[in-house]
């Protein structure tokens, strides 16, 4: 199975100011395809995961623009430019390019 | 607007049965894939099964031959029956909807939460 490691697993931000959190993936994320399916979720405290970005840098619907994504290959990058109090929670890439589909341990964001 | 509502979890003991049931609506449920994904306690998220369209089923090593995906597209809901629980299987069970462009999963379920405890 391919494994997703993020980097941090803690990221105190302050608000307002921009957070960037990484995916490394064990092994490349390009589909025989030629595209590549990493995604990021939220999971805000007490709440289900939630679709942010799909495909490395698309954002799924209803998704506010401060965050975008980046990469290819094995390396990602989920970055959110200005911090707002309601984006607490933790995040996780996740892929889906091979079987089994297989998610980051997650980084959780929290406030200084 | 696409819901998932689920039902159906609670505190079993080891061995035991239990079902969890996602009803869908919002969408031409028959037409997606859905699959159920857990989150054990304070960890993080792992693929449990999923199902196609024409009822092809997946699942994980360890839930193999355990438990047992299926839907009903005429009640447009999606099944989770679970035997032969561990306590490795607590956790909150989440259904979640396919994606129909892209291999992912868009829409989340609430979460149950099944607690396998003697």
């Amino acid at each position: 199975d391919i494994v997703l490691t993020q980097t941090p697993l803690s990221s105190p931000v302050t608000l307002g100011q921009p957070a960037s959190i990484f995916c490394r993936s064990s092994q490349s994320l390009v589909h025989s395809d030629g595209n590549t399916y990493l995604s990021w979720l939220q999971q805000r405290p007490g709440q289900p995961p939630r679709l942010l970005i799909y495909k490395i840098s698309n954002r799924f619907s209803g998704v506010p623009d401060r965050f975008s994504g980046s990469g290819a290959g094995t390396d990602f990058t989920l970055r959110i430019s200005r911090v707002e109090a309601e984006d607490v929670g933790v995040y996780y890439c996740v892929q889906t390019t091979q079987y089994p589909d297989t998610f980051g341990q997650g980084t959780k964001l929290e406030i200084k | 607007e696409v819901q998932l509502v689920q039902s159906g979890g609670g505190l079993v003991q080891p061995g035991g049965s239990l079902r969890l049931s996602c009803a869908a609506s919002g969408f031409p449920f028959s037409n997606f894939w859905m699959h159920w994904v857990r989150q054990a306690p304070g960890k993080g998220l792992v693929c449990v099964s999923r199902i196609d369209t024409t009822g092809y089923t997946s699942y994980a090593h360890s839930v193999e031959g355990r438990f047992t995906i299926s839907r009903d597209n005429a009640k447009n809901t999606l099944y989770l029956q679970m035997s032969s629980l561990t306590v490795e299987d607590t956790g909150v069970y989440y259904c979640a909807r396919g994606t129909t462009d892209w291999p992912g999963r868009d829409y989340w379920g609430q979460g149950t939460l099944v607690t396998v405890s003697s």
